[in-house]
């Protein structure tokens, strides 16, 4: 068990450049879920998939979010045309089932928007 | 629709002396609610869940916390806390019909020697 990891951990960007994030989940974890934090806030939900399938997605994640899980096992999130309101920490966690099995957390993906 | 209201945003206490950070859910059902530790430079950790049965839950690092209906609470104790608790501590919720967390927006706890 290695934990969730991501990639990068910092990422500088300049409005309107598209930005993509990397998760890697604990293997064999089929719940892989995308949260987003802001400084002074907790984490909100974005979303989740089971396996490869994306269950729910927030209204949080406009038309310029897109995040894929393709085979099931790592995730990317991509925003495209970045704003400086996306600044953020984006937060991986995954779980071996539901809601009643731990969400473990990824360290975290710094982003800044200039 | 669930929410999640954590009062205190900066508790400090001193190393030895107990501690309580409170929670308060909102949310039709029965909630199943989780308090998870967030250190600088690390990843969310979680001390504890509650789903039902017994409602004074034990965790890890000696914390406990209690579920209690009548109040929608869920405040998070221990005895007697350690300069190492100093982080940000989150309640969450979550539900049968999603497998997503709702979180408060966390209690920074200062520990002094």
């Amino acid at each position: 068990d290695t934990g969730v990891s991501q990639d990068p951990r910092h990422k500088i960007t300049k409005r309107g450049q598209n930005v993509t994030f990397r998760c890697d989940p604990i293997s064999e974890h089929n719940r892989l879920y995308w949260y987003r934090q802001t400084l002074g806030q907790g984490p909100e939900f974005l979303t989740y998939f089971q396996n490869e399938a994306q269950l729910e997605k927030s209204r949080l994640l406009s038309d310029r979010f897109s995040a894929e899980r393709p085979k099931g096992s790592f995730s990317t999130l991509e925003i495209q045309r970045t704003e400086q309101g996306d600044s953020a920490m984006y937060l991986c966690a995954s779980s071996l089932g539901g809601v009643l099995d731990t969400q473990y957390f990824g360290p975290g993906t710094r982003l800044t928007v200039l | 629709a669930q929410s999640v209201t954590q009062p205190d945003i900066h508790i400090t206490v001193s190393e030895g002396a107990s501690l309580e950070l409170r929670c308060n859910y909102s949310y039709g059902a029965t909630p199943y609610l989780f308090w998870y530790v967030q250190s600088p430079g690390q990843g969310l950790q979680l001390l504890l869940k509650y789903f039902s049965g017994d409602t004074l839950v034990q965790g890890i690092k000696g914390f406990e916390a209690e579920f209690k209906r009548s109040q929608s609470s869920f405040n998070l104790r221990k005895p007697s806390v350690h300069w190492s608790d100093a982080a940000e501590y989150f309640c969450a919720v979550g539900a049968e019909n999603t497998d997503k967390l709702i979180f408060g927006t966390g209690t920074r706890l200062q520990v002094f020697p």
